[in-house]
């Protein structure tokens, strides 16, 4: 099974920093890396497929980058909003897997 | 608009079954794959199983293989999970979700919102 590995696991910072979020791949998973945002109480929400396009409907703050096994997630401006558990998730093999989440939290 | 609605959660002694069901709509349910994905409380994403999106190709998870089926009805546009032989932990949140990608391996979205299965004695 892929591992996926997510760093840090969570982290407290203030409205309008810039946030950035990392997964790392067991092996090669070329762009096959989605991204979820999960809100408490709420089921998980696709925010970014294939690395780095962002779902229709999502903020523009929220961007997606690397290959193989190294991956970042970034909020541009961090927003009361974007409180919440974020996911990387691999497609590259089955079984399909996440990483451990990150937890954001407004300083 | 797209909506998937889970049910049959509910509170089950360890060793029994329960069947999980969720109901399709806004979209050609028979063009998609379709997945369940589990959240233990206070825990991360498990995936569990994927259907094809004509039912006839079907993976898990090593943790739940040879205990839990999953099928779907096109029909009725619904998607079922059989759970068996459930252990303390299979509790979890468990959420149906439309697939993306390719064959069976993709990305999730939307996702239902869940329905908790608790197994206790």
């Amino acid at each position: 099974d892929i591992q996926m590995t997510q760093s840090p696991s969570s982290l407290s910072a203030s409205v309008g920093d810039r946030v950035t979020i990392t997964c790392q791949a067991s092996q090669d998973i070329t762009d096959y890396l989605n991204w979820y945002q999960q809100k408490p109480g709420n089921a998980p929400r696709l925010l970014i497929y294939d690395t780095s396009i962002l779902q229709t409907g999502v903020p523009s703050r929220f961007s997606g980058s690397g290959s193989g096994t190294h991956f970042t997630f970034t909020i541009a401006t961090l927003q009361p909003e974007d409180v919440a558990t974020y996911y990387c998730q691999q497609y590259d093999n089955l079984p399909l897997t996440f990483g451990g989440g990150t937890k954001v939290e407004i300083k | 608009q797209v909506q998937l609605v889970e049910s049959g959660g509910g509170v089950v002694q360890p060793g029994r079954s329960l069947r999980l069901s969720c109901a399709a709509s806004g979209f050609t349910f028979v063009s998609y794959a379709m997945h369940w994905v589990r959240q233990a409380p206070g825990k991360g994403l498990e995936w569990v199983a994927v259907v094809s999106s004509d039912g006839l190709n079907k993976s898990y998870a090593d943790s739940v293989k040879g205990r839990f089926a999953i099928s779907r009805d096109n029909s009725k546009s619904t998607l079922s999970l059989q759970m068996n032989s459930l252990r303390p932990e299979d509790t979890s949140i468990y959420y149906c979700a439309r697939g993306f990608g390719i064959d069976a391996r993709g990305w999730f979205d939307p996702w239902g919102q869940g329905t908790l299965v608790t197994v206790s004695s």
